[in-house]
């Protein structure tokens, strides 16, 4: 059955270091998410991402994030100086349309610790 | 601010124990309802997607209902198994938006 996967599953940072957690979504897809869990926490939404461009972004994806399909298979987000308040788990998902008709497919998630 | 609420917040109950928990969400600009089921180390699954005021899912032993008007979902399960051991997570779609917002998840364990 096709899944969403993540790579790394965890990755320990020191603040201020730029991070990329890479994921690969179902192939025939068209709709990628990136969302975070805080321990303890709600899941939230980060962004969406359709036909190469951002959707739909929230107020915790500031000018530190950005995400990127560079080769038509991987979506990658990028934490360009981390904090550590961005410690979390991070989960791709992806849909074949919006998550208006359709169900999201999630990734097993990125544990990022920031030290 | 839209906000998700689940409640309880965690459950144990014994192996064939039918249980339901609630997941309140905004009446208004409603466009659908995810729920999920989460175990431990794995990624979350999608259970049902709901859009419709009095929508009823099943999937085995697990069902849900929707009420748009009033802002709810039960989520049921009949006759737990331990396999049934996970954190069940709704999440909202509005009508002006395509993210969804989660709830905090409820946590059921069932004990053998």
């Amino acid at each position: 059955e096709p899944e969403v996967t993540q790579t790394p599953s965890h990755q320990v940072t020191q603040m201020g270091q730029e991070v990329i957690l890479r994921c690969v979504p179902i192939s025939n897809h068209l709709y990628f998410y990136w969302y975070r869990q805080i321990l303890g926490q709600k899941v939230e939404f980060l962004v969406s991402f359709y036909n190469n461009e951002i959707s739909e972004k929230s107020e915790i994806f500031d000018d530190q994030f950005s995400v990127e399909r560079p080769d038509g298979s991987n979506f990658t987000l990028k934490i360009r100086s981390t904090k550590l308040e961005d410690s979390a788990m991070y989960f791709c998902a992806s849909g074949k349309s919006t998550a208006m008709n359709t169900e999201a497919f999630f990734g097993q998630g990125t544990r990022l610790t920031v030290v | 601010i839209l906000n998700v609420e689940q409640s309880p917040q965690s459950l144990h109950v014994q192996e064939g124990d039918s249980t339901n928990f609630t997941c309140s969400f905004p009446s208004s600009n409603f466009y659908a309802l995810h729920w999920y089921r989460w175990e431990t180390a794995k990624s979350p699954e999608a259970l049902f997607v709901m859009t419709l005021n009095g929508d009823e899912k099943k999937k085995g032993r697990i069902s849900a209902t929707l009420n748009t008007k009033e802002g709810y979902s039960y989520l049921y399960i009949k006759g737990s198994q331990p396999e049934d051991s996970a954190t069940y997570l709704c999440a909202f779609l509005s009508s002006n938006t395509g993210k969804l917002i989660f709830g905090q998840g409820t946590t059921l364990q069932v004990k053998p």
